[in-house]
Parts: structure tokens; C-alpha cells; sequence
């Protein structure tokens, strides 16, 4: 069964200082992964994606790398801002013959306090 | 308009009451999705269109969920019978095709007293 777990499911951080949120996935085949901010009362919007043959990669002060050895993935956010406070998905795509299901993790709840 | 739009924004309803929730996916996206939200959990997709292909309603959680799309663009999600547990933010997804980045609407938040 597919299934994408997200660690830890909230946590409270001062602003300025960095924190990392983990993704373990086992969707298969692997497609790619995805992830996304919600903030409250708002639809998700995805902050990067990441195929199979893809480290790491960078969106401003959000870097999120991916292992799929281990299948694995973390979103490190660098010098947090109180916009930052929001929930984090992680979201796994199955390969195109698999039908490219999605597979959601139950998302981080970040908030960041003054 | 730029984005997915959804209305209404928020939806209180009576249980036994039937309701419908519209999305207006962007323009020239092929693909649509209905995902349900309760509060605190993750996302969980309910049914997915593609083109003019049968839909994909594997996600719906009973019939009294159906969902339509007309004419490759705009879509209402029915509930009919509404129940308690039907209470949730129902969000809408668009994306160019099957496998394309999926941009999400506000969503609707749906409360059945």
C-alpha cells in the first residue's frame, strides 16, 4: 500500500532559527515528490518538486532534498519568518502507468513565534 | 481569472440537506481534482477528471458523493443527504494534464449542523 508519513506533525520554532521536517514515502513506482505550504483558510501551493534523479533543490530560503535509496525526503527552512507558519505536505506521484495517483503525507503544522 | 476559484467560500448546512460545491479550474487545464481536508488531517482525494475520459471516482467515500464536469471545465461536487461527518474543507485541484503540477483552489469549508 502506498503511504507517505511526515515527522514531526507540528512543531514551534522562534523566528531565525532553521528547522527540518522529514517525509518517508513508499509509493512505488516513484514518479516524483512534492512539496507543498498551506497556509490557514488557503489551498496548497507547492514549493518544489523532485525526480528520481534529483539531490536537492532550493526555493529561496526553502531546500528540500530527497534520498530514493532510502526514500526519504526533508524540507529545511533557513532563518524562519513568521510567514513561514503554515502546514507542509509532503506528496508522492506514482509513475505515469500507474496511473500518476498521489499520495499525500498528513502534513507538518509549523508555527513560528516572535 | 489567474487561479482556481471555488464557491462559496463557506457552506453551513442542515444534515438530511443536499448541497453543491463548484470549482472553475484554470483555463486550459485538462485535469481536475476533488480532494477532501477534515480538520487537522491530511488531504484525501475523492475523484479526478481527465479530458473527456470516464472519470476517476475511486476516491469517493459513498454514493451519496457524485461529482460533474461540464464541458471540460467547470465542476460541482453534490452531497447529497449531507452528514456530520461530511464536515470539511473540500478543495479543487487543476493541472495541464495528468502528471502536471496541481494548483489548488481556497477551497470551501462545509459545516453540517
Amino acid at each position: 500500500k502506498n503511504q507517505v508519513e511526515q515527522s514531526p506533525q507540528s512543531l514551534i520554532i522562534l523566528e531565525g532559527k532553521n528547522c527540518t521536517l522529514q517525509c518517508n514515502y513508499t509509493v512505488s513506482p516513484f514518479s516524483n515528490l512534492r512539496w507543498y505550504k498551506q497556509d490557514t483558510g488557503r489551498g496548497p501551493v507547492s514549493l518544489t518538486i523532485m525526480t528520481f534523479s534529483e539531490n536537492t533543490k532550493s526555493n529561496g530560503r526553502y531546500t528540500a532534498t530527497l534520498d530514493a535509496d532510502t526514500k526519504q525526503s526533508s524540507l529545511h527552512i533557513t532563518a524562519s519568518q513568521l510567514s513561514d507558519s503554515a502546514s507542509y505536505i509532503c506528496v508522492v506521484s506514482a509513475w505515469k502507468a500507474a496511473g500518476n495517483k498521489l499520495t499525500f503525507g498528513g502534513g507538518t503544522r509549523v508555527l513560528v513565534k516572535p | 481569472g489567474a487561479g482556481v476559484s471555488q464557491s462559496p467560500s463557506n457552506k453551513v448546512t442542515e444534515k438530511g440537506k443536499d448541497v453543491e460545491l463548484r470549482c472553475d479550474p484554470i483555463s486550459g487545464h485538462t485535469a481536475l481534482y476533488w480532494y477532501r481536508q477534515s480538520l487537522g488531517q491530511g488531504l484525501e482525494f475523492l475523484i479526478y477528471f481527465q479530458g473527456n475520459s470516464a472519470p476517476d471516482k475511486s476516491g469517493l467515500p459513498s454514493d451519496r458523493f457524485s461529482a460533474e464536469r461540464t464541458g471540460g471545465s467547470v465542476s460541482t461536487l453534490t452531497i447529497q443527504r449531507t452528514q456530520q461527518e461530511d464536515s470539511a474543507v473540500y478543495l479543487c485541484a487543476s493541472s495541464l494534464s495528468q502528471g502536471h503540477e496541481q494548483f489548488f483552489g481556497p477551497g470551501t469549508r462545509l459545516t453540517v449542523l
